[in-house]
C-alpha cells in the first residue's frame, strides 16, 4: 500500500472550514484514499474514500488531485465536536488490512 | 441497530494471566477485524476473520495470541500469558459481506492494563 504523509497538527477555528491536507505520491492507479477520525478515546469513525472523482457526503468532502498524488478533506463548517485525529488511508479495493499512520490532530478552537 | 459492541471496556490483568476480548459485530455483518493501538500511535492490524475462517492473521504475533470467530456467537481476542507490553486499546471492526474493504464499522474498543 502506498505510503501517506499528513501533517501532525493543525489548528481550525469554529465554523470555518477545515482543510486537512495529504499526500500519497506513491499511489498506484487501483488503490483508494479514505479517511477516517478517531475522537479521543473512541474507536474510528469512516468519513469518506474515494479513487480519483471528488466525494461529498453529510459529513464532508474529499478532493483528489487531478494526478492523484494528494487530497484533502474538507470539513465545511468545523465544531467544537471535529476535534480529533484525522487518518488519511490508501488502499485497493479489496484490501481489508488497513495501514494507518499517526495521522493529523486537529483541534477547532472556540 | 447496533453498532460493534465490545467488552470488556476496561481490563486489568497481571503479568502471566490470560486476557480474552470480546467483539459483536454489526447485524448482518459478516466480516471482522482487530486492531492494536498502544498509547500515541496508529492501529496496527492484528487479524482479519469471516465466520469460521482466519483470512489473514499476518499482524497476529506469533505466540500467546489467538483470535477466532465461531458460527454463532462472538469473536474472541485471546491473550495468554499477558505482559506489560500487551496493555493497549484493542478495537474491533465489521463489514458486511460485499461492502467497500475500507469502509469498517469500529467498536469503542478494549482497554487492557497489564500491572
Amino acid at each position: 500500500d502506498a505510503k501517506t504523509t499528513q501533517p501532525t497538527s493543525m489548528d481550525c477555528a469554529e465554523g470555518r472550514a477545515a482543510n486537512l491536507p495529504c499526500n500519497h505520491s506513491t499511489i498506484s492507479g487501483n488503490e483508494y484514499v479514505y479517511w477516517y477520525r478517531q475522537i479521543h478515546s473512541q474507536g474510528p469513525q469512516y468519513i469518506i474514500h474515494g479513487l480519483k472523482n471528488n466525494e461529498t457526503n453529510e459529513m464532508a468532502s474529499l478532493i483528489i488531485t487531478e494526478d492523484r498524488k494528494s487530497s484533502t478533506l474538507i470539513l465545511p463548517h468545523a465544531t467544537l465536536r471535529d476535534t480529533a485525529v484525522y487518518y488519511c488511508i490508501v488502499t485497493t479495493g479489496n484490501n481489508r488490512k488497513l495501514i494507518w499512520g499517526l495521522g493529523t490532530s486537529l483541534a477547532v478552537n472556540p | 441497530n447496533a453498532g460493534v459492541m465490545q467488552n470488556p471496556r476496561h481490563l486489568v490483568r497481571r503479568r502471566g494471566q490470560e486476557a480474552r476480548l470480546r467483539c459483536s459485530p454489526m447485524k448482518g455483518h459478516s466480516h471482522v477485524y482487530w486492531y492494536r493501538q498502544l498509547p500515541e500511535e496508529g492501529l496496527k492490524f492484528m487479524v482479519y476473520l469471516q465466520k469460521e475462517n482466519i483470512i489473514d492473521e499476518s499482524g497476529m504475533p506469533k505466540e500467546r495470541f489467538s483470535a477466532e470467530f465461531p458460527k454463532e456467537g462472538p469473536s474472541i481476542l485471546r491473550i495468554q500469558q499477558v505482559v506489560r507490553g500487551d496493555s493497549a486499546a484493542y478495537f474491533c471492526a465489521s463489514s458486511p459481506p460485499g461492502g467497500t474493504a475500507g469502509e469498517l464499522f469500529f467498536g469503542e474498543g478494549s482497554r487492557l492494563t497489564v500491572l
